[in-house]
């Protein structure tokens, strides 16, 4: 069936270092994947998308890669500050209802 | 801010009881998603609702049901809870139509316990 796997599971990084989190993706259909930060009790919140006609894309900090024929997308996050501290979920859709999600990323920023 | 509000924010039931969430989208979404998120895990589609019609519905028994209704409001019921229905329930809204990859915009969901 469709899955999205994410890694990894928890990311500490020092303040100014960079993070990445990597997802895999199993429905050769898919052609959008939209990255959500979601911090501790509050709602996911839509950072960045990248749809499959695009290779990568950016803002300011972040940046979204996609590989279609390897079915791999990755977030970056340059020159990290502690309010990046939080869970970063990865998605995939291939233009239906629904969204299918990867189980998550903690990221920790250490001042 | 989304937009979308959720009510109520953390719920307390019982094994067999029902359940009734509550989402109130922004004028104009037409599209509302229902998506459960268990502890430390990422979102499970639930359903979708286009103009008050079901659109689209995940992997979830007949027990969980929904409505939409014309004030951009929808509703998620849940009959004979079980435990592993505490979750967070998270309702989404978006300004395209399905199909259009359209953004998901969330509330800030329903913490549901089941004792």
């Amino acid at each position: 069936g469709e899955n999205v796997e994410q890694h990894p599971s928890t990311l500490s990084v020092q303040e100014g270092d960079s993070a990445v989190i990597k997802c895999t993706y199993s429905d050769s259909a898919s052609n959008y994947f939209p990255w959500y930060k979601q911090e501790l009790g509050k709602r996911p919140q839509l950072i960045i998308d990248i749809r499959s006609n695009v290779g990568e894309k950016k803002d300011q900090r972040i940046a979204v890669t996609l590989n279609k024929t390897a079915k791999h997308f990755s977030l970056h996050i340059t020159e990290t500050q502690p309010e990046d501290s939080a869970v970063y979920f990865c998605a995939a859709s291939h233009g239906t209802y629904k969204y299918i999600f990867g189980t998550g990323t903690r990221l920790k920023v250490l001042a | 801010e989304t937009g979308v509000t959720q009510s109520p924010t953390h719920l307390i039931k019982t094994r067999g009881q029902q359940v009734t969430l509550r989402c109130s989208s922004q004028s104009g979404h037409n599209t509302v998603s229902w998506y459960q998120q268990a502890l430390g895990q990422g979102p499970q589609f639930i359903f979708q609702y286009y103009r008050e019609e079901e659109n689209g519905r995940g992997n979830f028994p007949p027990r969980f049901s929904g409505l939409q209704f014309p004030n951009y409001s929808s509703e998620l019921n849940v009959n004979a809870l079980e435990l592993d229905d505490s979750a967070l329930y998270l309702c989404a809204s978006s300004l395209e139509a399905p199909g259009t990859n359209e953004k998901l915009f969330f509330g800030s969901g329903t913490q549901l316990s089941v004792l």
